[in-house]
């Protein structure tokens, strides 16, 4: 079965230094894997996904993440926090590969605070 | 693209009452999922429809909770009767096997479940 950890629950940094959100994956196969955000009483927002094209993803208000096989990790990141980068983040995987029809089973998500 | 729609946005009701919600997906997408968010959580999916057609609905408690789908396109979710611990928001979203805008999954924006 598919399935999804965050490491971390929240995650605090500084306005403009680097985020690092944690994600580790199960799959039996090679998955799709996701990134959404949820601000506060909005909607959630895709990020970026990882369709096995490549291992390195670029997503949106320059996220990115790597996928690692070995380490059966895929880890967001982005180089210099922003204010509105404060937010619930979540990792994403579908059960049915690049499939676009399958669940996405989500993460229990990281609190992002980013501080003055 | 036309998003996801999904009405209401806000419902507040007294436990064993019964509330019901509605979700509009993107035209042509044959595949419509409901999620269920506690406040704090990753979504978790509700049911899933291929079509008109169930294709998961394991983790639906079917003693209270009930969803359709009549002609392939919009849905509807019910919950009779509520309980307190059904307060949470409920969202639906919808995908496509050849993808599009959002790699394929695009959400609504959801509707805030209250049962006092």
């Amino acid at each position: 079965a598919q399935s999804v950890t965050q490491l971390d629950s929240h995650v605090s940094v500084s306005e403009g230094t680097p985020v690092l959100l944690r994600c580790n994956y199960s799959s039996s196969y090679s998955p799709s894997l996701f990134w959404y955000v949820q601000h506060p009483n909005k909607g959630l927002q895709l990020l970026l996904k990882y369709t096995s094209a490549a291992t390195l993803v670029k997503g949106i208000n320059g996220f990115e993440a790597e996928f690692k096989k070995s380490e059966t990790s895929f880890h967001l990141t982005k180089p210099s926090a922003h204010m509105s980068d404060a937010a619930e983040y979540f990792c994403v995987v579908s059960d049915r590969g690049s499939s676009n029809t399958g669940k996405l089973i989500f993460g229990q998500g990281t609190t992002l605070q980013v501080k003055p | 693209e036309a998003g996801v729609a999904q009405s209401p946005r806000y419902k507040i009701i007294e436990k064993r009452q019964s509330v019901a919600f509605w979700c509009n997906p993107i035209s042509g997408h044959a595949t419509l999922y409901w999620y269920q968010q506690i406040l704090g959580q990753g979504p978790k999916l509700l049911i899933q429809f291929q079509n008109n057609g169930v294709v998961d609905d394991s983790q639906l408690p079917k003693d209270r909770f009930s969803a359709e789908r009549l002609k392939g396109v919009d849905s509807t979710l019910k919950i009779q009767p509520a309980k307190l611990e059904d307060s949470a928001v409920y969202l639906c979203a919808s995908s496509s096997p050849s993808g599009g805008g959002n790699y394929g999954y695009t959400f609504g924006s959801g509707t805030r479940l209250t049962v006092v």
